[in-house]
């Protein structure tokens, strides 16, 4: 089956500095990869999502970048806030109603 | 649109009983629902995929008897966890892709069930 790694665990930046979230995945035939920021307790909400024809997306101050061959994608948010503080989790899916691989999760610290 | 439900949102037992959590897709139909489990500070693991008319398929480790599935209609899928014990406590989470019949990468979550068992 497929594997996500998610790197780092915890990432900790002062406000408005960047941060990045990186994963890789190992099965070849995944080709949607969401991201979703989860808060204690509540359920995951989709931040930014690619699919595998796309090289990079942008909303707003989320970015989110695919290497096929490479199989990794990274989450970039810049000019980060408090309210950025949260789990972020990325997955990994062979698309259409397909079940969704998780990565472990990066707790992400904005220091004001 | 898209929204999917879960009852109950907590739920206490005590070790050796059953108890069902309940998912609903609101507004659209799903033929295919994910149930994971997510424990303290850990990440979301996919214990089951629940098939409208038909078996669910599970993951590899999880106890299909321990887990039981049930795809009752296009808008329900129960997780039933028989004879629990404290270590089946646990964040119980369901999704639903968007809409049935179309095309649909995306998918829509309940809001947890919390279940611990004394």
């Amino acid at each position: 089956g497929e594997n996500v790694e998610q790197h780092p665990s915890t990432l900790s930046v002062q406000e408005g500095d960047s941060a990045v979230i990186k994963c890789t995945y190992s099965d070849s035939a995944s080709n949607y990869f969401p991201w979703y920021k989860q808060e204690l307790g509540k359920r995951p909400q989709l931040i930014i999502d690619i699919r595998s024809n796309v090289g990079e997306k942008k909303d707003q101050r989320i970015a989110v970048t695919l290497n096929k061959t490479a199989k990794h994608f990274s989450l970039h948010i810049t000019e980060t806030q408090p309210e950025d503080s949260a789990v972020y989790f990325c997955a990994a899916s062979m698309g259409n109603f397909n079940k969704f691989y998780f990565g472990s999760g990066t707790k992400l610290n904005v220091k004001p | 649109g898209a929204v999917v439900s879960q009852h109950p949102s907590r739920v206490i037992c005590k070790s050796g009983t059953s108890v069902k959590i309940e998912c609903r897709s609101l507004d659209f139909q799903a033929t295919t629902m994910f149930w994971y489990r997510q424990f303290p500070k850990q990440s979301l693991m996919l214990m089951a995929t629940s098939n409208e008319g038909s078996k669910a398929t599970y993951e590899q480790g999880v106890e299909k008897d321990k887990f039981l599935i049930n795809h009752a209609s296009l808008t329900l899928s129960t997780l039933t966890v028989t004879s629990a014990h404290p270590e089946d406590s646990s964040f119980y989470i369901c999704s639903a892709p968007g809409l049935a019949g179309g095309y649909s990468y995306e998918q829509y979550f309940g809001p947890g069930t919390r279940l611990t068992v004394t």
